[in-house]
């Protein structure tokens, strides 16, 4: 597709058990990114990747959470035994490179909305 | 600690009138900075940005103010339209990351008064 894909859209899950969401990129973007914004806060950085290397993580919340690319295409955001406080708007994006960023370079997805019960 | 901020969490204005948005930072490495708009149900899309090294942009309806010495921007809304009802997030980056990693303030959402 001609933007950034993200799924599930939407994803309701029992605490305790893992969720995986998966992003697809822009063609040729070479810069990933993913974040969360949780009810009524902005989004929060999770996690850089040019590439397949994801040289900026700083901003996974905990060792539950991990993330990988591949082919230097499709991500997958792990999230293991869910908790309740998970719950949020994950969002990817992307960008044909990194450094300083141009605004109307940088392409968001509509979000993969996860629900712990 | 919340390095970029968006006290007002709504603001709400008449049709034909200005909206202003305001942002604060806390980061002097800050050296872009940029306006992002929200739809329910969609991805963010971007809106104007600015570097540091300038104090305005004008787009059409869209300016951002940048006053470095405050650590504060915003962005004026003129004339404001039903349409530009959406929720408005400020974000920064600072160029020494070479990562081009955005900090997010919380968003304020804006309606605009037929």
């Amino acid at each position: 597709g001609a933007g950034v894909s993200q799924s599930p859209s939407n994803k309701v899950t029992e605490k305790g058990k893992d969720v995986e969401l998966r992003c697809d990129p822009i063609s040729g973007h070479t810069a990933l990114y993913w974040y969360r914004q949780s009810l009524g806060q902005g989004l929060e950085f999770l996690i850089y990747f040019q590439g397949n290397s994801a040289p900026d993580k700083s901003g996974l919340p905990s060792d539950r959470f991990s993330a990988e690319r591949t082919g230097g295409s499709v991500s997958t955001l792990t999230i293991q035994r869910t908790q309740q406080e998970d719950s949020a708007v994950y969002l990817c994006a992307s960008s044909p490179s990194s450094g300083t960023p141009s605004g109307n370079t940088i392409y968001f997805g509509e979000g993969s909305w996860l629900t712990v019960v | 600690d919340q390095q970029v901020k968006q006290n007002s969490p709504s603001l709400s204005v008449q049709e034909g009138r200005i909206s202003i948005l305001n942002c604060d930072y806390t980061n002097s490495m800050f050296d872009y900075f940029l306006w992002y708009k929200k739809y329910p149900a969609e991805g963010p899309t971007f809106l104007i940005s600015i570097s540091s090294i300038k104090d305005k942009n004008e787009d059409g309806r869209f300016t951002v103010f940048l006053n470095k010495s405050a650590k504060h921007l915003s962005l004026h809304i003129v004339p404001s339209q039903p349409g530009d009802s959406a929720v408005y997030f400020c974000a920064a980056s600072a160029g020494s990351s070479n990562t081009g990693k955005l900090i997010f303030g919380q968003g304020t959402t804006l309606q605009v008064k037929p």
